[in-house]
């Protein structure tokens, strides 16, 4: 079935340092991407998408770029800040739902 | 705009009673879902409804219902709670389905004893 695998955390940055979380996916078809963030105490909210190979999603400083080659939507930003520290999820569509990858937290120390 | 609003936010229960979980979707969402978070077991789908009609569902035992009225408000209950139910329930809403983007409430925390 279809999977998403993500690296394990936690992530621990200095602030204004570059991000990548990495996630890779299994898939039958042509799924959509996303990747979803959680505050502590929070629901998810969706940080962004892409729907089909070569797509990037951007929003808030953050990338990802969808690659089917390489079954890959890394995610990326350039410079965090401690207000970023949060779970991070990588999940793919398929019929009906979200299949979500185990999450990484990210702490970003001052 | 109002979001995704889930109550209770924190339940206890023991063992084999059953519990009922509310999420009022954002205004004019007709689809819900339903998904189960635990530390071990990460993020789990459990079904969803669209206009009162569940669509899609996960691989939880039958103990685990819901469903959705014409207000598209959505229920979700367990019967026979188990040791192992014990998670943070998330309902998530969107306009047509889970392809879009889904907007989540901050979820009902059960702890089962």
């Amino acid at each position: 079935g279809n999977s998403v695998t993500q690296m394990e955390g936690p992530v621990t940055l200095s602030e204004e340092a570059f991000l990548t979380i990495n996630c890779t996916y299994t898939a039958t078809g042509y799924p959509s991407l996303f990747w979803y963030v959680q505050y502590p105490g929070e629901g998810l909210q969706l940080l962004l998408k892409a729907t089909k190979a070569d797509d990037k999603g951007s929003n808030k400083g953050f990338e990802a770029t969808y690659r089917k080659e390489t079954t890959s939507f890394h995610l990326e930003k350039g410079s965090v800040q401690v207000s970023d520290s949060a779970v991070y999820f990588c999940a793919l569509s398929e019929t009906g739902k979200l299949i979500f990858g185990q999450g990484t937290t990210l702490q970003v120390k001052p | 705009k109002a979001g995704v609003t889930q109550t209770p936010r924190y339940l206890i229960k023991t063992r084999g009673q059953q519990v009922t979980l509310s999420c009022s979707p954002i205004s004019g969402h007709r689809s819900v879902s339903w998904y189960q978070q635990t530390p071990g077991q990460g993020l789990q789908f459990l079904f969803e409804y669209f206009s009162e009609t569940q669509r899609n569902k996960g691989n939880f035992p039958g103990r685990f219902s819901g469903r959705q009225f014409s207000n598209s408000r959505s229920e979700m209950n367990v019967s026979t709670l188990e040791l192992g139910d014990s998670a943070l329930y998330l309902c998530a809403s969107s306009l047509v389905g889970p392809r879009e983007k889904l907007f989540f409430g901050s979820g009902t925390q059960l702890s089962v004893l």
